[in-house]
């Protein structure tokens, strides 16, 4: 089943203690991102990745950290959390870029003491 | 930079009532702009992608319609079902962007 894979799901953590969200695509898509979802302020992308070894910022990305060594594959890094990265986060990918449908993860619900 | 408005941010209706979504933004410099659904505490599913030079996309009961030069797209709903009872989001791919920005959605509920 062709699909984003995201883990862990729920993950509740305290200040300062370094943590990494998975996420894995098995489309063979050349885009990746992540986004992160709050109340309010509706969802805002953190860092894409337009194939390996190529990321770049979004609108949100301080705090955070990404690498993409292989194409199906795109972690989402937490150095230091803090409580201000409360949030919903998610993944997408894309066949080609942004010119094709998103294909969403399920979400990865993160708390932060 | 782009901003997306999304009237009204939420709608109630009976079951079997036809419906429109609408979606508005601001810079008409579009790639394409896709519509998505999402269920409480789940992730987004694309339900329709229109690529700046269509004026029409449709998929079962879904119809989405894109005015570029007036900044707006409506998603259509007919015979509304309980089951489309979700948070209905638009996200427009600005012409030389690499990413999408979203509006804050629509929440649906159909009343059985």
């Amino acid at each position: 089943e062709a699909q984003v894979t995201q883990n862990p799901r729920y993950l509740i953590t305290v200040t300062g203690k370094k943590l990494t969200v998975t996420c894995s695509q098995n489309m063979n898509h050349e885009y990746m991102s992540w986004y992160r979802q709050d109340p309010g302020l509706g969802l805002r992308q953190i860092y894409y990745s337009m194939n390996v070894e190529v990321t770049d910022k979004g609108d949100v990305p301080e705090g955070y950290k990404v690498s993409r060594k292989e194409k199906r594959n795109f972690p989402l890094i937490l150095e230091s959390p803090s409580p201000n990265q409360t949030s919903l986060y998610f993944c997408a990918s894309s066949f080609g870029g942004l010119y094709n449908e998103q294909f969403f993860g399920p979400g990865t619900r993160l708390t932060v003491l | 930079k782009q901003e997306v408005t999304q009237i009204p941010a939420a709608l109630s209706v009976p079951e079997g009532e036809n419906l429109v979504l609408n979606c508005s933004f601001t810079d008409s410099a579009i790639y394409n702009l896709q519509w998505f659904r999402q269920d409480p505490g789940k992730g987004l599913t694309s339900l329709l992608l229109i690529q700046s030079s269509q004026r029409e996309q449709t998929s079962g009961r879904l119809n989405a319609s894109l005015d570029k030069s007036s900044g707006r797209s409506t998603l259509y709903i007919a015979a509304s079902q309980p089951g489309d009872s979700a948070t209905y989001l638009c996200a427009p791919l600005g012409a030389g962007s690499y990413q999408l920005t979203f509006g804050k959605g629509t929440k649906l509920s159909v009343i059985p």
